[in-house]
């Protein structure tokens, strides 16, 4: 079955840096674009980044443009996300979601992980 | 950009009752690409509904989702107790990018 699972989260303080990984298994990991999405404590969902099945295309929400970077190995079926420069308003639960499509760059999210929590405070 | 505004922002109901969730987009969704998800407390969103109409994997045919445009719907035809959580309404008809709407936490009255 599908799996996702993020790692990385922790206690960082504001300006520094931070790199999450989710290791993913169950399907073609090649064909599917994949996208992180996090939750800040209480609040809703919040859409990060997403990077192409072959990892060529990314893109970003304006809140971290800049500041965030996506990448991929396919060859260990892993995605991950440094996050620099973090700032307090980045405190947050961090998912890893899977494109439900393969190889389509309009997707609904049919697997998550169960997230990462990163803790941005002096 | 989309802006997803969902209504209401929570919904006090006795499990056997009808949910009827909205989702308000303030441009028109391309494709009727629009996505429910279930929340409960401490875990990841579960896919319910894509496409604005048609049922994830697994999903009971309880949970309905109809619209189109920019207004869309999910309903709950039998409130069962497993079902109280927050919905969250996702717009992907942007390539390459896409939103979420705010939340609607359905409660046991």
């Amino acid at each position: 079955q599908v799996q996702l699972v993020e790692s990385g989260g922790g206690v960082v303080q504001p300006g520094k840096s931070l790199r999450l990984s989710c290791a993913t298994s169950g399907f073609r990991f090649s064909d599917y674009d994949m996208y992180w999405v996090r939750q800040a404590p209480g609040k809703g969902l919040e859409w990060v980044t997403v990077i192409s099945y072959e990892g060529s295309k990314t893109n970003y929400a304006d809140s971290v443009k800049g500041r965030f970077t996506v990448s991929r190995d396919n060859s260990k079926n892993m995605v991950y996300m440094e996050l620099n420069n973090l700032r307090s308003e980045d405190t947050a639960v961090y998912y890893c979601a899977k494109a439900r499509r393969p190889r389509y760059d309009r997707n609904p999210n049919d697997a998550w992980g169960q997230g990462t929590l990163v803790t941005v405070a002096a | 950009e989309i802006v997803l505004t969902q209504s209401p922002g929570s919904l006090s109901l006795s499990p056997g009752e009808s949910a009827t969730l909205s989702c308000r987009a303030s441009q028109t969704v391309a494709l009727n690409f629009i996505a429910w998800y279930q929340q409960k407390r401490g875990q990841a969103p579960r896919l319910l509904i894509y496409g604005a109409s048609t049922r994830a994997t697994g999903i009971p045919d309880r949970f309905s989702g109809s619209g189109s445009w920019t207004d869309f719907t999910l309903t709950i035809s039998s409130v069962e107790p497993d079902d109280f959580a927050v919905y969250f309404c996702q717009e992907y008809g942007t390539s390459f990018s896409t939103t979420f709407g705010q939340g609607t936490r359905l409660e046991i009255k």
